[in-house]
């Protein structure tokens, strides 16, 4: 009964590296979405995807890319990290036909 | 264009009393409406959902909002503050944009409960 797992919880990078969050669910959605979440601003998203193999930007997509390989797997890779990135990434998925999402634990991401 | 405007950024209420988190929504057709809570350095969790059935709809730990079409409101209550109420409360609304269920989020609402 995992849900949605992200992975790692933490983590600190210095400006210019890269990392990639890691995201896995096991309720056979296919809907899956990454958001950042900053203080006071509610979470916006940063990509999308309706299923393996098809993937989509949202609002905040610059500096970020994706993938989905399969249907349980959505990670999301951070290329040359700036400070404007940090912030805490959820990762969440539904099913077409319900629109209420499940959403991980989060991963605290700062950049210094 | 969808929106989601929470009308409190903070709530302090005292434990026993009622609580009430305001929420008001614009959207161009019958949306579904949800509110979200995140207790700290935790994920979010479903607290309660409206998609178009009863206007008053029940959630878990004795939370419950009522959508009102004509004021454009899907605030939510607690007839009395728990202490592990404490935390942040997302009003999201959706609807089905490109392609996938698009979630909007409002800001947030942080409640506090003091004993």
């Amino acid at each position: 009964n995992a849900g949605v797992t992200q992975t790692p919880k933490f983590r600190i990078l210095k400006i210019g590296q890269s990392m990639t969050l890691q995201c896995a669910q096991d309720m056979n959605h296919n809907y899956m979405y990454w958001y950042r979440q900053d203080p006071g601003m509610g979470l916006k998203l940063i990509y999308y995807s309706v299923g393996a193999g098809i993937t989509d930007k949202g609002e905040v997509p610059n500096g970020y890319n994706v993938s989905r390989s399969t249907t349980e797997d959505f990670p999301l890779r951070l290329e040359l990290a700036a400070p404007s990135q940090t912030s805490v990434y959820f990762c969440a998925s539904s099913f077409p036909t319900r629109p209420e999402a499940f959403f991980g634990q989060g991963t605290r991401l700062t950049v210094v | 264009a969808q929106s989601v405007t929470q009308l409190d950024s903070h709530v302090s209420v005292s434990e026993g009393t009622p609580v009430l988190l305001r929420c008001n929504y614009s959207s161009s057709y019958s949306p579904s409406l949800f509110w979200y809570v995140q207790h700290p350095n935790k994920g979010l969790q479903l607290l309660l959902k409206y998609t178009s059935a009863a206007t008053l709809v029940k959630g878990i730990n004795g939370f419950e909002a009522e959508f009102k079409k004509s004021e454009t409101s899907f605030h939510l209550t607690k007839p009395s503050a728990h202490m592990s109420d404490a935390a942040e409360y997302f009003c999201v609304v959706s609807g089905s944009s490109g392609g996938y269920n698009k979630l909007i989020f409002g800001a947030g609402t942080r409640l506090a409960v003091h004993p």
